[in-house]
């Protein structure tokens, strides 16, 4: 497995604002992910971030909403960008080493836009 | 696109009582099957996983899973719950890009 953190944890934000989280694993992996949990759904996968490219978006997810960077193999940013209340949600980043095909998740950051 | 079920969404068990919980997923192929745990304040964690061979996978503080590639399932037992295994438990499927079903949130009563 791996450690991973994410900062920051908790945060409560005002409409229209934005708001970058960061996640950092203590080990070089082949893959980052982010997700989003939103009050009393599953977990939905955003984008797949990619080291030193474009991360690549799913279905219903944008880069001018949500940008993302990986600029090395530990390290990844999410931007919750022009928030609204619907955003209030749990992010998460998740972690894969290529030779375990098993993701990793850190704690999550509990955002609520007011 | 894939699609992961689990039709109990909350279960509420008294301790020493069996435990299985469903999952279902709509995917022909080939697939990674995972069941997570997320115990109270805590984060997501791997509770077992399966990608081929015994189709019965055992995972960590007493759970199994089986795999039943004709039925599309992939549930999760346990012979005997304790209180410490109250948490929210989440079937995911998929090779990288996992999709999840909605959870079960379980309570086991002392």
């Amino acid at each position: 497995s791996a450690v991973i953190s994410q900062k920051p944890s908790r945060d409560i934000c005002q409409r229209g604002t934005s708001l970058t989280i960061q996640c950092q694993v203590d080990s070089q992996v082949t893959m980052m992910f982010w997700y989003r949990q939103q009050p009393g759904q599953s977990l939905t996968l955003i984008a797949t971030a990619n080291q030193g490219s474009e991360a690549t978006y799913e279905s219903g997810f944008v880069i001018d909403k949500f940008p993302i960077s990986r600029p090395n193999l530990t390290f990844s940013t999410l931007t919750v960008s022009n928030m609204s209340p619907e955003d209030s949600s749990i992010y998460l980043c998740s972690v894969e080493h290529r030779t375990t095909d098993t993701q990793y998740f850190g704690p999550g950051t509990r955002l609520t836009v007011l | 696109a894939q699609s992961v079920s689990q039709h109990n969404h909350h279960v509420i068990l008294s301790e020493a009582a069996s435990l299985e919980l469903g999952c279902n997923y709509s995917y022909g192929g080939t697939v990674n099957l995972f069941w997570y745990v997320q115990y109270p304040g805590q984060h997501l964690q791997l509770l077992l996983k399966y990608f081929s061979g015994d189709p019965l996978v055992k995972g960590i503080k007493g759970f199994e899973a089986e795999f039943i590639k004709s039925k599309f399932s992939f549930n999760l037992r346990k012979p005997s719950v304790q209180w410490s295994d109250t948490a929210e438990y989440f079937c995911a499927v998929g090779f990288q890009k996992l999709v999840f079903g909605t959870g079960t949130r379980l309570l086991v009563s002392p």
